[in-house]
């Protein structure tokens, strides 16, 4: 049973800690995605790797957001120092690259900074 | 700027009745049109798709409609059940190998028995 395996799946900090998010994408995929999700913004695209590379992170805070791909089964997304602001879920998704292909979501790693 | 609006935000329909959530999207280049469903506690997973060159798809209980004029999909999910409850998303993207969803903000569906 192929699926996205994401870690923490919980997870309550304190603001400026360090926070780190693990994703196990479905093996043979190439592209990974993160995603974050608030009540507010709905689904919103942070970050995604095609290959092990990164394409686009245009939709991460930069100053305190990263997000890497230290080999081709795990994707890694950081948080430092996290704020009460970036409590959210956070899903990490995989698919075959080509546009078009279903994308597979893992069940989130839910945040909560206080 | 959002570039898939989705709605109603939410909504309640009767067991047996028709489900219906619209979305309307702006970039012309958008090729496929998934809907996702999320169940609470759990990640959005594909329930269906369509491509421009139909104006119908049709899986069950489940149909997409789709008119490329105007620019706008919907979904519908006919004999509606209580298990049909869940958050839906429509998204869409493009035609190139690098494009990626863009999701329109989620329909809460609560199906009363």
């Amino acid at each position: 049973d192929a699926r996205v395996t994401q870690t923490p799946r919980h997870k309550v900090t304190e603001m400026g800690q360090e926070v780190t998010m693990r994703c196990q994408p479905i093996l043979g995929h190439n592209t990974v995605f993160w995603y974050r999700q608030t009540m507010m913004q709905g689904l919103e695209l942070l970050a995604y790797f095609r290959n092990r590379a990164p394409l686009d992170d245009s939709g991460m805070p930069k100053d305190r957001f990263s997000a890497e791909m230290p080999d081709a089964t795990l994707a890694t997304l950081k948080i430092q120092p996290s704020e009460p602001r970036d409590s959210a879920v956070y899903f990490c998704a995989s698919g075959l690259g080509s546009a078009g292909n279903t994308i597979y979501f893992g069940e989130g790693s839910w945040l909560t900074v206080v | 700027q959002q570039q898939v609006k989705q709605s109603p935000q939410s909504l309640i329909v009767q067991k047996g009745g028709i489900s219906i959530i619209n979305c309307a999207y702006e970039n012309t280049a958008f090729d496929y049109f998934p809907w996702y469903q999320q169940f609470p506690g759990k990640g959005p997973a594909l329930l269906i798709a369509i491509r421009p060159d139909v104006s119908e798809k049709k899986e069950g209980r489940f149909t997409i409609s789709f008119n490329k004029s105007a620019k706008q999909f919907s979904l519908h999910i006919m004999d509606s059940q209580p298990g049909d409850s869940a958050t839906y998303f429509c998204a869409a993207s493009g035609r190139t190998g690098y494009s990626t969803l863009t999701f329109g903000k989620g329909t809460m569906l609560l199906v009363s028995p």
